[in-house]
């Protein structure tokens, strides 16, 4: 069975500091990896996916994440944050079948002036 | 952009009732979901559907729910009876095919009262 941790619940960073989210996930079979991000009363937007080939992958905003099969990460970064990139972030995991995601716990950023 | 469309965005019923909540999916997708997001919590995959069946579903999936997709446009997903426990968050998805990245709609908010 799949499964995803995300460290931290909450993460506050200043305005223009690298943003950095944790993902850890387990999976029996060479996963694909999901950052999603969810703006107040809206679904679940996606930024990024990594499914095979190069490890660095890139998104929407700026957002890029690396997986590292050693450490069974996906971490996700974004250089500069701005205040729009408060909002709640999700990293998730396909099955082997790939017909049903698992998420993690999410990360709410904050963003100070 | 194509999008995923959900109503109603939020739906008040008495415990014991039954409840409809509908999706349009993306009209080119070939596989569709639901997941929920009671407060606070992180998101829970519900079911997937995909060649007029279920392809996967998980033990919140009992006897209490299904699926339907009564026409080529609509995904609809039924509480029999609901709980209190019902309330939640409810998010339709819908992707081209397994392992594709997941679009998600903006959610319908349930509360039973």
């Amino acid at each position: 069975a799949q499964s995803v941790t995300q460290l931290g619940s909450h993460v506050s960073v200043s305005e223009g500091a690298l943003v950095l989210l944790r993902c850890n996930y387990s999976s029996s079979v060479p996963p694909y990896l999901f950052w999603y991000v969810q703006y107040p009363n809206q679904g679940l937007q996606l930024l990024l996916k990594y499914t095979t080939g190069a490890t660095l992958v890139k998104g929407i905003n700026g957002f890029e994440a690396e997986f590292n099969k050693s450490e069974t990460s996906f971490h996700l970064t974004k250089p500069s944050a701005h205040m729009s990139d408060a909002a709640e972030y999700f990293c998730a995991v396909t099955n082997n079948a790939g017909n049903m995601l698992t998420f993690g716990g999410g990360t709410r950023l904050m963003v100070k002036p | 952009e194509p999008e995923v469309t959900q109503t109603p965005s939020h739906q008040v019923t008495q415990m014991g009732q039954e409840v409809i909540l509908r999706c349009v999916p993306i009209s080119n997708h070939l596989y569709f979901y639901w997941y929920r997001q009671i407060l606070g919590q992180k998101v829970e995959f519900l079911v997937s559907f995909y060649n007029n069946e279920i392809s996967e579903k998980s033990e919140i999936f009992d006897d209490q729910f299904s699926v339907e997709r009564p026409d080529g446009s609509n995904f609809t997903l039924k509480i029999r009876s609901t709980k209190l426990e019902d309330s939640a968050m409810y998010f339709c998805a819908s992707s081209q095919g397994g392992n594709q990245p997941q679009h998600f709609g903006d959610g319908t908010r349930l509360s039973i009262l």
